[in-house]
């Protein structure tokens, strides 16, 4: 149980393009979803705190008006990055939880976004 | 906020070794310490973890260490197989559940 299926896997498209990307729990409701980001070789760095119902939580030094974040039912979080650019190309990444506390986070495959 | 140190950043051992990989953070209010594996391109698997109640837990091959008064945890993997090869991370939060802050990662190589 508690699967997370995130949409699409990889992305390639030109500069200026928005791009969406899905999070998706299956067989959970997920309360929270979060959204971090991972460049090459690098760690995971949140971005942002998605709360069904309300508006996401950004972390410092995330442009919350680039990176629109959308948590409208209990099974779904949305990502789009507007207008994109080459320095956003990287591996995006969500993870779900219930509203049970003290669960781990249930994370999805990872959406590979390259921006030529 | 919390940060939270990992090292060695690579780390190369012979099959049939043991690998240690050390953690610190910075928030006394953390109580959640969980490890996670990922291998290149996928997402980050959670192998084992820990909250601030317990001193040591261990699955087969795998046991994690919390010293809350040093702030520092580790990870510990016996008899290495060079499946175990991959980057893991370990990560902080105030519960599970909550945000985590990652270290920035080790990557183990194992060599048969």
């Amino acid at each position: 149980g508690a699967v997370v299926s995130q949409h699409p896997s990889r992305v390639i498209c030109k500069s200026g393009t928005s791009v969406k990307i899905e999070c998706r729990s299956l067989d959970f409701q997920a309360t929270t979803m979060f959204w971090y980001r991972q460049f090459p070789k690098k760690s995971l760095m949140l971005m942002a705190t998605s709360n069904e119902g309300s508006k996401a939580t950004y972390e410092q030094g995330v442009e919350k008006d680039k990176f629109l974040i959308n948590h409208a039912s209990l099974t779904l979080s949305t990502l789009t990055v507007t207008s994109a650019h080459p320095e956003d190309s990287s591996f995006y990444i969500c993870s779900a939880i219930t509203g049970t506390s003290n669960q781990p986070q249930h994370f999805g495959d990872g959406t590979r976004l390259s921006i030529l | 906020g919390e940060n939270v140190e990992q090292h060695p950043s690579t780390l190369s051992v012979q099959e049939g070794d043991s690998a240690v990989i050390k953690c610190t953070y910075s928030d006394s209010a953390s109580n959640y310490f969980p490890w996670y594996k990922q291998e290149l391109g996928k997402r980050p698997q959670l192998i084992i973890d820990i909250r601030s109640n317990v001193g040591e837990k261990k699955d087969q091959r795998i046991a994690v260490t919390l010293n809350k008064t040093a702030k520092h945890f580790s990870l510990h993997i016996t008899e290495t197989q060079p499946e175990d090869s991959a980057v893991y991370f370990c990560a902080a939060s105030s519960q599970a559940g909550t945000a985590l802050i990652f270290g920035k990662g080790t990557t183990l190589s194992v060599s048969s």
